[in-house]
């Protein structure tokens, strides 16, 4: 099993752009989330889904979206790039939302 | 808003002491979960422990929960240098999982 891949690893974006972070798991864990991460704040939940077809928001959801059109992949969306999007971004994927959480190995976004 | 909040953020001790860091949380809660983090890395699942649970052992690690307190303690026993990491603690909501902010273990060889 690969568990949680995530491309790119590194990106670098012009404010405005937009461009898509893709994560893809091979465990059919049902729950899939991205977080960032950011110095000094922790993870900070971006969006979720408890399953194919169903989204929701987390505690930090504006300029980004999400969709879940099977249950291996959760790509998120970046619609118009803002400097406040510089960040590490994670990818996890559990079996249901309590279970122990299987995590990517981040893609370092800077937005210039 | 952050559900777990870690105690201390840094920690720094000698290779061989046991390094205790501690979490905090708000609202009730259905299971815990210790993760740590190596610079630059994914999170890996340390111990999760149920909220009927009050102790929790794997290999080198021990976990507490005190529910009344809404806290729990990581105690990490014999620490190597291969320790040094960032932990954090998550807490499961409605349908979220919300980490803290971390603590940052320092072990010097």
């Amino acid at each position: 099993n690969a568990g949680v891949t995530q491309t790119p690893k590194f990106q670098v974006l012009k404010t405005g752009q937009s461009m898509t972070l893709q994560c893809a798991q091979d465990m059919n864990h049902e729950y899939m989330s991205w977080y960032r991460q950011d110095p000094g704040m922790g993870l900070r939940l971006i969006h979720y889904s408890v399953g194919a077809g169903i989204t929701d928001q987390g505690e930090v959801p504006n300029g980004y979206n999400v969709s879940r059109s099977t249950t291996e992949d959760f790509p998120l969306r970046l619609l118009s790039a803002a400097p406040s999007q510089t960040s590490v971004y994670f990818c996890a994927s559990s079996r249901v939302v309590g279970d122990t959480q299987y995590f990517g190995p981040g893609t370092r976004l800077t937005v210039l | 808003s952050q559900q777990g909040e870690e105690d201390p953020q840094a920690l720094s001790i000698q290779e061989g002491e046991n390094a205790t860091m501690n979490c905090s949380y708000k609202t009730s809660i259905n299971n815990l979960q210790w993760y740590r983090q190596n610079s630059g890395r994914g999170l890996v699942h340390l111990i999760l422990i149920r909220s009927n649970e009050r102790e929790k052992h794997s290999g080198r690690l021990r976990v507490t929960l005190d529910t009344s307190k809404k806290s729990s303690s990581l105690l990490i026993t014999a620490s190597r240098a291969a320790d040094t990491a960032s932990y954090f603690c998550a807490t499961d909501g409605y349908s979220t999982l919300t980490f803290g902010k971390g603590t940052m273990l320092l072990v010097s060889p």
